[in-house]
């Protein structure tokens, strides 16, 4: 079946550096992939909406200069924490769905991010 | 707007008693997707049900089984002799029947099955 991988799994990262986070999809083309994070004992909150060769689309409150989306091919997408402080630690999840539109949407394991 | 109401935050059973997980959704679409997931410990997100508003019908897959009222606007899931491997945190989530469009969740409900 359908299959995102997301890599890596986890990281651990000094304050101040950057972090970026893959997602693939590795047996189907996806137009749209999302990024959601989730914070301890929390919901998935969705971050963006990365569209292929275009700019993402930022949820209310995501700042986009802070988590950097780019989706240069239709089965990448990365989303890069620029500058990532204590309080970016969560846990990162991405999805795509097939581009065949209302096909379901298949998530990655997630990246936990430790910003110490 | 769209919105996914889980109510039970946490809910604690023994092993083999049956145990219903309640999920109520506000939309103004007139078609639109449901979803229940499972993420255990380790994070990841286990897909279970796919229902389209369209199907009313409820489903039975082994131990699980949901129930979609469109009246109440409600989707509910139980889990029939329930396993301490089914101990983990349940999402239900809602999207438009709209190609690009991404899952709202609520805020899940985290079953604690003891032996």
């Amino acid at each position: 079946g359908a299959v995102v991988s997301q890599h890596p799994s986890r990281v651990i990262c000094k304050s101040g550096t950057s972090v970026k986070i893959e997602c693939r999809s590795l047996d189907f083309q996806a137009t749209t992939m999302f990024w959601y994070r989730q914070f301890p004992k929390q919901s998935l909150m969705l971050m963006a909406t990365s569209n292929e060769g275009s700019k993402a689309t930022y949820e209310q409150g995501v700042e986009k200069d802070k988590f950097l989306i780019n989706h240069a091919s239709l089965t990448l997408s990365t989303l890069t924490v620029a500058s990532a402080h204590p309080e970016d630690s969560s846990f990162y999840i991405c999805s795509a769905r097939d581009r065949g539109g209302n096909s379901p949407l298949h998530f990655g394991n997630g990246t936990r991010l430790t910003v110490t | 707007a769209q919105k996914v109401t889980q109510a039970q935050t946490e809910i604690s059973v023994v092993e083999k008693e049956d145990v219903t997980l309640d999920c109520v959704y506000e939309t103004r679409d007139t078609t639109y997707y449901l979803f229940w997931y499972k993420q255990p410990p380790s994070g990841e997100l286990v897909f279970l049900i796919r229902r389209n508003s369209f199907d009313e019908q409820n489903e039975i897959s082994g131990r699980y089984s949901w129930n979609f009222q469109k009246s109440t606007s409600s989707f509910n899931f139980t889990i029939t002799a329930s396993q301490v491997v089914d101990s983990a945190v349940y999402f239900c989530a809602l999207s438009r029947n709209q190609a690009g469009t991404a899952l709202i969740f609520g805020k899940g409900t985290t079953l604690s099955v003891s032996s």
